[in-house]
């Protein structure tokens, strides 16, 4: 089965600091991965995605990085702001087009004014 | 554009008893997907349905069951619950593409 791991519950920094969130993933070739930011109480709202194709894709505050040989992604937002504060989900959706996605565990991002 | 949307958003039942829940896509989008989020286990994948038809389905046993309508709505079913069916239930939906948008989602308590 496709694993997906968030290996840090909870990162803290400061406002206009860069927030990078990690994951890692297993063993895939046609990959699709997305990340998704949660409030509580409220679904996940997507962020931005990536295909395995590419290593990098930007859009506004947030980029996302693709490390294949090491089977890692992270997340950069910058610069950091309160708003941000939240639950971040990184998904491998395994074959384009299908459309589970296996989620990472989470990793709770607070923004310190 | 409207969003997601689910129905009812907080449920409260005991156990043995069956619960329905409702999601409607967003206009245009054919297929819906549905996750369950505990605090152990985090967002786990259920079932997804395209064109009324079941396409992929995750490891619930078959207490947890789905349908989708003609026009794209979905319900989503489970059976004789038990305490630990207590979770948030999410309904996503998406067009062509792996994005996914979620609903609000529905807290369903069993006592």
């Amino acid at each position: 089965d496709q694993q997906v791991k968030q290996n840090s519950p909870s990162l803290s920094v400061q406002e206009g600091r860069i927030s990078i969130l990690n994951c890692d993933y297993t063993n895939s070739m046609f990959d699709y991965f997305l990340w998704y930011k949660k409030y509580p109480a409220e679904g996940p709202t997507f962020l931005i995605s990536i295909s395995s194709i590419k290593d990098k894709n930007e859009d506004g505050r947030f980029t996302v990085f693709l490390n294949k040989s090491a089977k890692h992604l992270s997340l950069h937002i910058v610069p950091s702001q309160p708003g941000d504060s939240a639950v971040y989900f990184c998904a491998d959706c395994l074959n384009f087009g299908n459309e589970k996605l296996t989620f990472g565990t989470g990793t709770r991002l607070t923004i310190i004014p | 554009k409207a969003g997601v949307t689910q129905t009812p958003r907080y449920l409260i039942k005991t156990r043995g008893q069956q619960v329905t829940l409702s999601c409607s896509p967003i206009s245009g989008h054919r297929s819906v997907s549905w996750y369950q989020q505990t605090p152990g286990q985090g967002l786990q994948f259920l079932f997804e349905y395209f064109s009324e038809t079941q396409r992929n389905k995750g490891n619930f046993p078959g207490r947890f069951s789905g349908r989708q309508f003609s026009n794209s709505r979905s319900e989503m079913n489970v059976s004789t619950l038990e305490l630990g069916d207590s979770a948030l239930y999410l309904c996503a939906s998406s067009s062509y593409r792996a994005e996914q948008f979620f609903g609000p989602g529905t807290r369903l308590t069993v006592l």
